[in-house]
């Protein structure tokens, strides 16, 4: 089974700080890995999928990025609307997916 | 506008079945892959089930194999989850969501699964 961890678990900021996420896969996945944002009470939205395509209406200050089995998402100038908590998601096979524990930015 | 609408959330005892449907809106669903993920109050995201576009392949996380069947029907837009045996540990909100490919990546609001006694 592919595993993912993510870092760092929860990382405190300030609207405007460029802000990086880490996720790891226990095995190669290629491309097939998305992000997702989720705030409290509500369901997860899409940002990115094959790790670096933009999802529709997604604002371009998040972008993500790929080396090897490491996968970084990024905020540029963190704004307001970006405290949440984010989560990465192996979909390399439809016989299993795997969520990372997810990274909780919080206001510093 | 995309919906995914989910319904048949509630509390239920230990040993008990539920029936989960979730209603598509506003894209071509019969074309997608489709999943249910689930949350447990205060815990992170864990996918549960896959099924094909036409309904072929199913794939179960191993918790819920044999207990957990997901079904759709592409007529009416509509993906289900039959569960049974339900154990306090399935406990958790549960999402129907597209999958994460260009024109995908909906998710539902998510209905609640409570098992208790």
């Amino acid at each position: 089974d592919i595993q993912m961890t993510q870092s760092p678990s929860t990382l405190s900021a300030s609207v405007g700080d460029r802000v990086t996420i880490t996720c790891r896969a226990s095995q190669s996945i290629s491309n097939w890995l998305a992000w997702y944002q989720q705030k409290p009470g509500k369901a997860p939205k899409l940002l990115i999928y094959t790790s670096s395509t933009l999802a529709s209406g997604v604002p371009s200050r998040f972008s993500g990025s790929r080396s090897g089995t490491e996968f970084t998402l990024t905020i540029n100038s963190l704004q307001p609307d970006d405290f949440a908590t984010y989560y990465c998601q192996q979909y390399n096979s439809y016989s299993m997916f795997t969520f990372g524990p997810g990274t909780k930015v919080d206001i510093k | 506008e995309v919906q995914l609408v989910e319904s048949g959330g509630g509390l239920v005892q230990p040993g008990g079945s539920l029936r989960l449907s979730c209603a598509a809106s506003g894209f071509t669903f019969s074309s997608y892959w489709m999943t249910w993920v689930r949350q447990a109050p205060g815990k992170g995201l864990e996918w549960v089930a896959n099924i094909h576009p036409d309904g072929s392949d199913k794939y179960y996380m191993d918790s819920v194999k044999g207990r957990f069947t997901i079904s759709r029907d592409n007529a009416r837009n509509s993906l289900y989850l039959q569960m049974n045996s339900l154990r306090v540990e399935d406990t958790a909100v549960y999402y129907c969501a597209s999958d994460p490919t260009p024109g995908g990546g909906y998710w539902g609001q998510g209905t609640l699964v409570t098992v208790s006694s």
